[in-house]
Formats: C-alpha cells, sequence, structure tokens
C-alpha cells in the first residue's frame, strides 16, 4: 500500500519548458489536490478535484492545467515554465472532498526552473 | 477568505518539556482542522484530524483542542523528545480545501 505515489522527485527545466508532473493514489479516494510550498508562503492550493471527472481552481491557478486522468491519477501541467514556478509540489488525495475527511500527502516534486 | 496563522514561528526546547503549538483562524465555518507533521525535504505527515463537532482528539503524547467559535486550536506534546523536531502546520477545511498555516519550526534538545 504506497499511498501517495509522485513522479518525478526532482526537475530542472528552462524557462518556457513544459513538464507534466505525475500524481497517483491507492486508497480509492474520490478527491486529490495539488499544493504548492515557498519559503515564506506555506503551502498554497493550486487545484483540486473534487471527485473523478471534475477538476477545480485553487488559490494559484495561474500558469497550470490539470487532468484528473481516472480516480487514482491526477496530473499537474506547466505549459511554459517561469522561474516565479520555482517550488515544491505536493499532491494529496482524501476519501471525499474539500478537506472534510483527513487528507493524505506524496512525498513532493521538487522543480527548479532557470 | 480564509487566513491561518501560527505562532511562534520557531521553537526551542529542552528534551523532557511539555509544549504548546498554537493555531488561528480567521473564519469559523469550518469542516475540520488538521494538525500535521514534516521533516526536512519530506512531505506532510498527518497527526491528528478535529472536526468542527469535536472539542479535543489524542494520539499517544499528543493532544490537539478545538476552540470554532474563538478561532483556535492547540497542539501539546508531551514530555517532548528530540525526535519531535520538526515543522508543524495546521490546515483548516472549510468552503475551500485546506487552507495552511506557515508552521511552526521545533526543536527539541537532548
Amino acid at each position: 500500500n504506497a499511498g501517495v505515489t509522485q513522479t518525478p522527485k526532482f526537475q530542472v527545466l528552462k524557462t518556457g519548458q513544459s513538464m507534466t508532473l505525475q500524481c497517483a493514489q491507492d486508497m480509492n479516494h474520490n478527491s486529490m489536490y495539488w499544493y504548492r510550498q515557498d519559503p515564506g508562503m506555506g503551502l498554497r492550493l493550486i487545484y483540486y478535484s473534487a471527485s473523478e471527472g471534475t477538476t477545480d481552481k485553487g488559490e494559484v491557478p495561474n500558469g497550470y492545467n490539470v487532468s484528473r486522468l481516472n480516480k487514482r491519477e491526477f496530473s499537474l501541467r506547466l505549459e511554459s515554465a517561469a522561474p516565479s514556478q520555482t517550488s515544491v509540489y505536493f499532491c494529496a488525495s482524501s476519501e471525499n472532498g474539500r478537506g472534510i475527511n483527513e487528507q493524505f500527502f506524496g512525498p513532493g516534486t521538487r522543480l527548479t526552473v532557470l | 477568505k480564509q487566513e491561518v496563522t501560527q505562532i511562534p514561528a520557531a521553537l526551542s526546547v529542552p528534551e523532557g518539556e511539555n509544549l504548546v503549538l498554537n493555531c488561528s483562524f480567521t473564519d469559523s465555518a469550518i469542516y475540520n482542522l488538521q494538525w500535521f507533521r514534516q521533516d526536512p525535504g519530506k512531505g506532510l505527515t498527518s497527526l491528528l484530524l478535529i472536526q468542527s463537532s469535536q472539542r479535543e482528539q489524542t494520539s499517544g503524547r499528543l493532544n490537539a483542542s478545538l476552540d470554532k467559535s474563538s478561532g483556535r486550536s492547540t497542539l501539546y506534546i508531551a514530555a517532548s523528545q528530540p525526535g519531535d523536531s520538526a515543522t508543524y502546520l495546521c490546515g483548516v477545511a472549510g468552503n475551500t480545501p485546506l487552507v495552511f498555516g506557515k508552521g511552526t519550526r521545533l526543536s527539541v534538545i537532548a
């Protein structure tokens, strides 16, 4: 039982490049979330998916797109990376949406944009 | 808009001491509050979840309380150990998924 897994663990991009961060959970949870963590800013919600087939914007969605591929997988895409997107990205899941239930986090992806 | 504040930002205590971490929030219309632990370079580990209808939750040496009307929660750690050194985050769930404070960085000195 792996919980929430994220790939890659580390990534370096040049400005303007694109990439997709992958997230998967094996807990049969309905809801999944993407956060970014920056020094001095704490964790901020980028996008979330309350259930398969739905996605909603969080606090800082600009520059990102998401896809809820199926119940297990929720990906985050940077179409044209900018240095301001240098951050640690965390994926999380919960049984149901809006944080009603306990959230479980993945180990994170550390992204540097040069 | 929900705002979450954690005080103090950093705390250093000798081993064996009992300590309290604080979390305050501005909007009392919440579903729950969750306390997490984060070790350097790692993800978040859930410690305790308190539903809005509950007053406290306990797990081992940890006890979390919730006073929704005053917008406050405390995490009490009994008999602290060096292994408790980490950053502790509180997250509040209401009309939006979890809104986090910036955390309290705890160092327990042997």
